[in-house]
This record gives structure tokens, C-alpha cells and sequence, in this order.
């Protein structure tokens, strides 16, 4: 059984497009988390969300917000797509992040920006 | 801000060799944790290993080992009997205790580890 999935695993749009990336966790975990991985290999959290509370990272435009119509979706959506959204986005969860729990990852969507 | 630093960007060894992997970290707190993740061709995040900071005693997971040296805020990763399977980019993660969101879970930014027949 996956974990954590995620779909598509690949997207390519054009510039301006609007798209939507889809997370479902099947481990009962309470926080669902959204990362991107850009071109050299950095991994950075955009959003962090545990069914009462969404963090979001300052550095993260507001064309991406994070829709979770439950605790085991955590969905990204993303308007007026740019060239520089190119990447690689993780979807993961843990159970607790106040006890350190590990974090479990999706297999990442390439989203190409064309 | 907690940074990661991971000081070789590649990295290969024979199969059946021994390969460490260099973490450091720079932190003002004194509890926090750490993670070794592992990310094959496939792009899939693996957790490795993980470690509390308040635990003396270095994490052991099979042919994973880490060593622990809380003093100098070092983190190394030590795979024995390498296999062709361990070739990935691994990288080394740190979270604060206080962190109750897992908002600061910090990377550093990878080693590419090659594995020789």
C-alpha cells in the first residue's frame, strides 16, 4: 500500500495556466506538508497544515494556496503559473511534528512550465 | 536560523565498500532531531535514519549507522557493504523540538552517492 501518494506525476502547462496537484495519505497522520525541490536539488516547505492550522511559508507567493477537503488530502493549487514554478513538489505527512515524528514523502510531481 | 551543510556534493564507492557522508548543522538549541533521507533515480523521499538529539547512543538501521557528535553539530552517515541499490542523493534534514508545525524541517543540499560494480 502507498503511503503517500500523489498525482500527476508529471505536468507540463503552459505559462498562466492555472493546475492543481492532488495528496492523499493513507497513515492516519494529523500534519500533511507541501515542498519544492528546485532544479539544483534544494528542498524548501511551502505549507504546512494539521487539520486546524495552515503555516505557510513567507516566501511563498500567493498564487499557491493548499486546499484540504480532509485530514488525509492536502491538495496544491496553483494559479497564473510561471516559468520559475518549474520543479519538483513533495507531499508528506507525520503524525506529530512536536515529537519529532518522521516525515513520510509522496514521489514528487515534475510540474514543467513551458 | 538552523543551516545544513553537506560538504560533497558527490561521492562514490565500491560495491561492498564503506562510504560516510558529512553532515553539519548549525544550531543555538539544544533539542532538536535529525534525519537522513534518501532520494534513489525514482525521486521517491526514503527516510534512512533518524536521531534524537537527546540520545547519546548513535541510530542503527541494518547497514545505516550514523555518528553523532552533538559538541561539534555533526551528523555522518555511515553505509556498510554498499549495494547498487544505495546509489541515490541523500540528504541530511534537521527539525527543532519547538517546531510544532514541522515548518523549520531543514535540508541540506545532497550528496549524490554512486555505487561501482
Amino acid at each position: 500500500d502507498t503511503a503517500v501518494s500523489q498525482t500527476p506525476k508529471y505536468l507540463v502547462t503552459q505559462m498562466g495556466n492555472d493546475k492543481s496537484i492532488k495528496c492523499e495519505q493513507n497513515l492516519g497522520h494529523d500534519t500533511m506538508y507541501w515542498y519544492k525541490q528546485d532544479s539544483k536539488k534544494f528542498l524548501k516547505i511551502m505549507f504546512s497544515y494539521n487539520n486546524k492550522e495552515l503555516i505557510i511559508n513567507e516566501t511563498v507567493p500567493n498564487r499557491f494556496s493548499p486546499k484540504s477537503p480532509d485530514k488525509a488530502h492536502l491538495n496544491l493549487h496553483i494559479n497564473s503559473l510561471e516559468l520559475g514554478d518549474s520543479a519538483v513538489y513533495f507531499c508528506a505527512s507525520s503524525q506529530d511534528p512536536r515529537a519529532g515524528d518522521t516525515q513520510y514523502f509522496g514521489p514528487g510531481t515534475r510540474l514543467t512550465v513551458l | 536560523a538552523q543551516t545544513v551543510t553537506q560538504s560533497q556534493p558527490e561521492m562514490s564507492v565500491q560495491e561492498a565498500e564503506t562510504v560516510t557522508l558529512s553532515c553539519t548543522y548549525d544550531t543555538s538549541e539544544s533539542d532538536y532531531y535529525l534525519f537522513w533521507y534518501k532520494q534513489p533515480p525514482s525521486r521517491q523521499m526514503i527516510l534512512v535514519i533518524r536521531q534524537e538529539a537527546y540520545k547519546q547512543q548513535n541510530a542503527t538501521e541494518n547497514r545505516f549507522s550514523v555518528n553523532f557528535q552533538k559538541a561539534a553539530k555533526s551528523f555522518s552517515l555511515k553505509i556498510s557493504d554498499s549495494q547498487l541499490g544505495d546509489a541515490a542523493m541523500y540528504f541530511c534534514a534537521y527539525r527543532s523540538a519547538l517546531d510544532n508545525y514541522g515548518q523549520n524541517f531543514v535540508f541540506g543540499p545532497g550528496t549524490r552517492l554512486s555505487v561501482l560494480p
